[in-house]
This record gives structure tokens, C-alpha cells and sequence, in this order.
């Protein structure tokens, strides 16, 4: 049981640039969802998922796109990268029926955009 | 207003003492309280989860949820140098889609 696994862990991109950042749970969570996390600001939610084919946005969800194919994967995709998007990003999947409703974390990638 | 807000410290303190982290919340819907744990450098882990009001404890770890103030408190008894880290609080609703996160308060603990 691997939780919740995320690729790359670091990355560079170019102002400009498009990249997938990959998130996967093998925990069979309904719920999947992506975090930003910047000095000072907390965790902020950009989109997240309730089940396969169903994802909506949260609080920062501009210059970012996902989809949710199946239940075990939640890519975000950046499409064109600038410099305020230099940061940690997480992924973080929970249940959504039945309880408990915690939230299990990934290792982040963290995000530079030059 | 926040959803949660939560004093980011930094907290400092010498090992075997008692700490006390706090938060406040808005909303009284809210049912579901969680502590999270963050090392330098690594993704979030919970701590400790609770339902409702109430106590939990969990080794030195206590979780208190007053709902009448709104307030959530983690305290850790007999600190130790491993519990230097970021705590963050996160609380959601019923519904377990919407989780709201403070923003993290840094303790050290000093040997």
C-alpha cells in the first residue's frame, strides 16, 4: 500500500511552458484533490475531484486544468507556466462517505518557474 | 474572513515542556478537526482526528474542539526535539468535500 504518490518531486520550467505534474492513490478514495502551498499563505486548494469524471475548482484554480479518468489517478496540468506559480504542490486524497473524512498527503513536487 | 485562522508562531520551547496550538474557525458546520504534522521539506501527515466536540488523546498528543467558542487546540505533553515541525489544523464539513487549512504554526524544540 503505497498511499498517495506523486511524480515528478522537483521540476524547472520555463515561463511558457506546459508540464503534468502526476498524483495516484491506491486507498480507493472517492475524494482527490491539489494543494498549493506558499510561505506564509497555508495549504490553498486549486481543484479537486469527488469521483471519476466529476472535478470542480477551489480557491486558486486559474492557469491549472485536471481531469479524473479513473479513481486512482488526479493529474494537474499547467498550462503555460508563469513565475507565480513557483511552489510546493500536493496532492492529498480522503473518503467522502462513511467517515472519517481525513485527508492523506503525498511528497509534493516542488515547482520552479523561471 | 478565513475560514480557519491560526497563529504562525514561531514557537519555541525548551523540551519537556507542554505546548499549546490553537485555531478558530467561522463557520458552525463545520463537524470533522484535524491536526496535521509537516516536516521541513515534506507533504502534511495527520496527527490526530476529531469528530464533533470534544476531547481525543493520543499518546502525548490531545485534541480539544470547543464548538461553543469555535476554537480547536492541540496540545503536546513532554515535548521533544522530534516534534520541531509545522502544525497545521484543517477542519471540514459533513460533507467531507470542502477541507479548510490554517496556516501553520512552526514549533521548535529546543534540547
Amino acid at each position: 500500500n503505497a498511499g498517495v504518490t506523486q511524480t515528478p518531486k522537483f521540476q524547472v520550467l520555463k515561463t511558457g511552458q506546459s508540464m503534468t505534474l502526476q498524483c495516484a492513490q491506491d486507498m480507493n478514495h472517492e475524494y482527490m484533490s491539489w494543494y498549493r502551498q506558499d510561505p506564509g499563505m497555508g495549504l490553498r486548494l486549486i481543484h479537486y475531484s469527488v469521483g471519476a469524471g466529476i472535478t470542480d475548482q477551489g480557491e486558486v484554480p486559474n492557469g491549472y486544468n485536471v481531469s479524473r479518468s479513473t479513481t486512482e489517478d488526479f493529474p494537474l496540468r499547467l498550462l503555460s507556466a508563469a513565475p507565480s506559480q513557483t511552489s510546493v504542490y500536493f496532492c492529498a486524497s480522503s473518503r467522502t462517505w462513511g467517515g472519517p473524512y481525513e485527508q492523506y498527503f503525498g511528497p509534493g513536487t516542488r515547482l520552479t518557474v523561471t | 474572513q478565513k475560514e480557519v485562522e491560526q497563529d504562525p508562531g514561531p514557537l519555541s520551547v525548551p523540551e519537556g515542556a507542554i505546548v499549546s496550538l490553537n485555531c478558530t474557525y467561522s463557520n458552525s458546520a463545520f463537524q470533522y478537526f484535524m491536526w496535521y504534522r509537516q516536516y521541513s521539506r515534506k507533504g502534511p501527515e495527520l496527527l490526530m482526528y476529531t469528530y464533533s466536540s470534544g476531547n481525543k488523546e493520543d499518546g502525548r498528543f490531545t485534541a480539544q474542539v470547543d464548538k461553543s467558542s469555535k476554537y480547536i487546540s492541540l496540545f503536546i505533553r513532554d515535548s521533544q526535539p522530534s516534534d520541531s515541525a509545522t502544525y497545521l489544523c484543517a477542519i471540514a464539513a459533513n460533507t467531507g468535500n470542502q477541507f479548510y487549512f490554517g496556516t501553520g504554526t512552526s514549533l521548535t524544540v529546543i534540547p
